[in-house]
């Protein structure tokens, strides 16, 4: 399983937009970028995934760099509601590959 | 949809006892998984299935957790003899399929062992 690397934590003021990032330096060819949140006592909830061109929901957007080896989850205006645990993943498209979380990047959102 | 159901939400048992812990899937979902979340850490996957079938038990502790899930529908997690060291949450997840569909958790069953 490639590794990813995330901050520990970091703070947005409510209303200005975040950028998560996370780096994957070995990412192979073949390696999706996912990222789950994890609210306080609640299971990690999907929020975005993407392979090599940059891609929006209604959740966030998520930016790749050229050479894949780095990536950043965009929160257009934070909330108090997207205080959470972010978790930035590397998994394969095929059956053995899967969902390995690391510790995540702890986002604190400031009234 | 419905979401995934867990239960039950909390437990207390001391060591050397045992525990199960039961997970109802979204419909439809072949992929079930089971995570443990040690408190401060990410999710562990202990075991993932695949309908009736195990695709991947390589981080469960065989000697003490066991899981089943029969009819490729609902699962059961047990653990027996309990140890401290097993105080954590532990998550259930399903999906569509094991490529990319996304995964969704239950809220968890969070194990206390005094």
């Amino acid at each position: 399983d490639a590794k990813t690397t995330q901050p520990n934590s970091m703070e947005s003021n409510e209303e200005e937009p975040v950028h998560l990032p996370c780096n994957h330096s070995t990412i192979s060819g073949t390696d999706y970028i996912h990222w789950y949140r994890q609210l306080p006592s609640q299971g990690p909830e999907y929020v975005i995934h993407g392979l090599t061109s940059n891609v929006n929901n209604r959740m966030a957007s998520l930016a790749i760099a050229e050479d894949r080896k780095s990536s950043t989850l965009i929160l257009h205006r934070a909330t108090l509601r997207d205080a959470a645990v972010y978790y930035c993943i590397l998994k394969g498209s095929g059956t053995g590959n899967q969902f390995y979380f690391g510790t995540g990047t702890s986002l604190t959102v400031i009234p | 949809e419905a979401g995934v159901a867990q239960s039950p939400r909390y437990k207390i048992i001391e060591k050397r006892q045992s525990v199960a812990f039961w997970c109802n899937p979204i419909s439809g979902h072949a992929t079930l998984y089971w995570y443990q979340q040690i408190l401060g850490q990410g999710p562990k996957l202990l075991i993932q299935f695949q309908n009736n079938g195990v695709v991947d038990d390589s981080q469960l502790p065989k000697d003490r957790f066991s899981a089943e899930r029969l009819k490729g529908v609902d699962s059961t997690l047990k653990i027996q003899p309990a140890k401290l060291e097993d105080s954590a949450v532990y998550l259930c997840a399903s999906s569509l399929d094991t490529g990319l569909s996304p995964l969704h958790f239950g809220n968890g069953t969070r194990l206390t062992v005094t």
